[in-house]
């Protein structure tokens, strides 16, 4: 069974640029997270979809991100436009069900900003 | 609000020996407790989890952890000490029984070296 993919592994942009990432869940995973960790400190959480639906969003920085899961299937992460401060590594998970599930996570996508 | 302290950043043992990682946390209620580990250029790999019942709970590579309610602490162990256990851990905290989602509070993560 796949675990959860994310794409790119590695992004590097200017400032002012857009950047999409992209992440595959487990296969029937109906939860979907984002998560991440700026250099030095904490894994943060971001948000968490149940299907194609926003259940949480409450950790997203600011209006710059937008995260869609059209279908309820794979999830994308649009920073635009990136600032300095967005760098860091976006880590994806997925769970079977929402509450006291174990959540499967990516390898992460290591986003740059210069 | 949920929080979650590590308090060593960095540790380094020698393969071999025993080994524990702190883990502090702080929430409303009983929370589910969570080790992960990530070794470079790899995903975040779940360790062990405790959700209720036994507090002393056994994970993957021979790693185990014991929830203390009393000192609100969830600290890692391992007896023996591998060269490839070298990685850095995270410690986290989800929404326990009470329900509050399912968002994850981690900790800023052990970097830990083993010497040969």
């Amino acid at each position: 069974e796949a675990g959860v993919t994310q794409f790119p592994s590695h992004s590097v942009i200017e400032k002012g640029q857009t950047v999409t990432l992209r992440c595959d869940p487990i296969s029937g995973h109906d939860n979907l997270y984002w998560y991440r960790r700026v250099m030095g400190k904490e894994i943060k959480f971001l948000l968490h979809f149940v299907k194609e639906s926003k259940q949480d969003e409450s950790g997203m920085p600011n209006n710059r991100f937008l995260a869609e899961r059209t279908g309820g299937t794979y999830s994308t992460l649009k920073v635009q436009p990136a600032e300095l401060e967005d760098s860091g590594v976006y880590f994806c998970a997925s769970s079977s069900s929402p509450q006291g599930d174990i959540q499967y996570f990516g390898a992460g996508t290591r986003l740059s900003v210069l | 609000a949920q929080s979650v302290t590590q308090p060593d950043i960095h540790i380094t043992v020698s393969e071999g020996a025993s080994l524990e990682l702190r883990c502090n946390y702080s929430y409303g209620a009983t929370p589910y407790l969570f080790w992960y580990v990530q070794s470079p250029g790899q995903g975040l790999q779940l360790l062990l989890k405790y959700f209720s019942g036994d507090t002393l709970v056994q994970g993957i590579k021979g790693f185990e952890a014991e929830f203390k309610r009393s000192q609100s602490s969830f600290n890692l162990r391992k007896p023996s000490v591998h060269w490839s256990d070298a990685a850095e851990y995270f410690c986290a905290v989800g929404g326990g029984l009470t329900g509050g989602g399912n968002k994850l509070t981690f900790g800023t993560g052990t970097q830990l070296k083993v010497e040969l």
